[in-house]
Order: structure tokens, then sequence, then C-alpha cells
């Protein structure tokens, strides 16, 4: 079975620190896709990023950045110089497979970390 | 270009009774998925449409259903309602299963 586990529950940071929020799976396939997801207070889920399990080549876009490690099955994401607009919580996802075409993953949540930047 | 719509976004039913949302994906998406969001279980998969045949399905119960139309609109069903079922239900579209595209939810609460 697949199972998402983020460990921090709360992380409440001052702008402009650094934070990484961490995120650990469990699945027995070879072929998986990863993602981190933000929820806003509006309620909206936001795609970020997706990642897929044969690619381990850390990815940075602005002030995010992720590192995925196959060998510790962790998909960590960190946000460089915080701001009050990265206040929300963060979802990791994991997904068996993607269809060929035209298709959708179910995706397997973790519960979330709430991140606060303070001003 | 339009996002996902959820129909209502605010809906509140007492115990026993039914509810039905309403889900309109990204023009061109042919694949809607239902989510439902609860500060225990957190966001759980409830069932995917892709050309109005459902493909996947979560550990849910019988009494939530789901359908998709012909134009990739859907709709999901609740039947004899509960308290537990109060939660934010969400809605995602996909093009083509390289990411999903998620609506502002429906709020529901069963008391």
């Amino acid at each position: 079975a697949q199972k998402v586990t983020q460990a921090q529950t709360e992380i409440s940071v001052v702008e402009k620190e650094d934070v990484t929020l961490d995120c650990v799976y469990e699945t027995r396939d070879t072929t998986y896709y990863l993602f981190w997801y933000k929820q806003p207070p509006s309620g909206e889920l936001v795609f970020l990023i997706r990642r897929n399990s044969f690619d381990e080549q850390n990815e940075i876009s602005g002030r995010y950045s992720w590192n995925f490690q196959k060998s510790t099955s962790s998909f960590n994401f960190t946000i460089t110089a915080s701001q009050v607009v990265d206040s929300a919580v963060y979802f990791c996802a994991l997904s068996e497979a993607i269809e060929a075409q035209g298709g959708s993953e179910k995706l397997v949540f973790g519960k979330g970390t709430k991140l606060t930047v303070n001003p | 270009k339009a996002g996902v719509t959820q129909t209502p976004r605010y809906l509140i039913k007492t115990r026993g009774q039914q509810v039905t949302l309403s889900c309109s994906p990204i023009s061109g998406h042919r694949s809607v998925s239902w989510y439902q969001q609860t500060p225990g279980q957190g966001l759980q998969f409830l069932f995917e449409y892709f050309s109005e045949t459902q493909r996947n399905k979560g550990n849910f119960p019988g009494r939530f259903s789901g359908r998709q139309f012909s134009n990739s609109r859907s709709e999901m069903n609740v039947s004899t309602l509960e308290l537990g079922d109060s939660a934010l239900y969400l809605c995602a579209s996909s093009l083509a299963g390289w990411e999903q595209y998620f609506g502002p939810g429906t709020r529901l609460t069963v008391t």
C-alpha cells in the first residue's frame, strides 16, 4: 500500500528564513510520481511540482527547491527567503502510475504541513 | 481559460438527507477526480471519471457515488448523510494525467 508521511504538522518561521518541509513516502511500485501542492486559506489546492521516480535530479524554481532522494524515500521541499504569502498548508502526494493518454492519477496525500511565515 | 468550478460552494444539510455536488472541469479536460478533505482523515481520494466511465475508486461506502456527463461535467452524490460526511469536497480535472487542477471545493456541513 502507498503511504505519504509529513511528520511536521506545523512550522512557524520569520520572514526571510529558509524552511524545509519533509516528505517520506512508501510504495512497492518501481514507477511512481511525487507531487507537492499548496493550499492557501481559500482552500484551492495549487500544483507546485511533479516528479517521476526515474528522475532524481533536484529542481529549483525561484525560491522553491525540491530534493528527491530515492535511497531514503524522501521528497523534501525548501522555501528560501520565505515570505508572508508563503503561509499555507503544503501537501506532498504520491501516485502509482499515469495513464498513457488522457488519464489522471489517483493521489495519495500526506496529512500536510501548515506553514506560517510571520512578518 | 476558466478554471475548475464547483457548485455550490457551501451547503448545509441534515442527517439522513442526500446531496449532489457539481464540478465543471477546465475546457478540454476529460478526467475528473473527487477528493474528500477532513481535519481527521486529511485528503482522501473518492473516485475518478474519464469519458463518462468510473476508472478509479477509493475506499468509501456505496453512499458515495458519482457520474460524468458527455461534456465532462461531473456530479457526486452522497445519500443518507451522516455527521462524519461534513467535509470539504474537492474536484480536480486533468488533460493528460500530467497534473491535476483543483477547484475551490464545496464545503458540506451535516447537522
